[in-house]
């Protein structure tokens, strides 16, 4: 069975960088069928993709325009962890963020279960 | 991107009611890629449904889904209480994959 469980401070304060860690149990992070996807949801912008890791013959790495630049997701073989920085953080910021599991050409079929991050001084 | 559009905001039904939700791509969402997904307060989405029709593990099948291209509609046949929840639609058809903003089934 697929779980995440993630971890990571719920407050950060502004122009700081938000560090989330999710761990992957009952999957490979290096599975070929999978990609790992870091996902936001606020009241004002929705759910909102942030950027995806998945390994085809080497380490893929996409991000959102909306976040290009202030977006770094890794991913540990070692640990089977993935994780997120967000540079430079405004309160526009504040959300839940998921971690969850993305099919090659399938849904989002697993999710960790969120943390609510918040920007504030 | 790939837009999607969902209506009603908000639909307002009694248990045992029929419940039909739409989602409209503003672009055809290759091979039918997509999904529908059901959230609780204070909980992860959970996927229901997946290639337009086919329902996920577990999903009773009073949840089904249809359509194809740009058009797509996920239907409740009778609502049990536990339904009640706001559900959003997600394509994977095309980069970036892009979720509709929700529709929110409450009681009446």
């Amino acid at each position: 069975q697929v779980q995440l469980q993630q971890s990571g401070p719920g407050l950060v304060k502004p122009s700081q960088t938000l560090s989330l860690t999710c761990d992957i149990s009952g999957d490979s992070v290096s599975s070929i069928s999978s990609a790992w996807y870091w996902i936001r949801q606020s009241p004002s912008r929705g759910l909102e993709w942030l950027g995806r890791t998945y390994f085809v013959s080497r380490w893929n790495y996409d991000y959102a325009v909306s976040g290009k630049g202030r977006v770094t997701i890794k991913a540990d073989t070692a640990t089977n962890q993935i994780f997120l920085q967000l540079n430079s953080v405004t309160p526009e910021d504040t959300a839940v963020y998921f971690c969850v599991r993305g099919l090659h050409y399938g849904p989002f079929d697993h999710w960790g279960q969120g943390t609510l991050v918040t920007v504030s001084s | 991107e790939i837009v999607l559009t969902q209506s009603p905001g908000t639909l307002s039904l009694s248990p045992g009611e029929r419940a039909t939700l739409s989602c409209r791509a503003s672009q055809g969402v290759s091979s039918n890629y997509l999904a529908w997904y059901q959230q609780k307060p204070g909980q992860a989405p959970c996927l229901l449904i997946f290639d337009a029709s086919s329902r996920a593990t577990g999903i009773p099948d009073r949840f089904s889904g249809s359509g194809s291209g740009t058009d797509f509609t996920l239907t409740i046949s009778r609502l049990e209480p536990e339904d009640f929840a706001v559900y959003y639609c997600q394509q994977y058809g095309s980069s970036p994959r892009t979720f509709g903003q929700g529709t929110k089934v409450e009681i009446k």
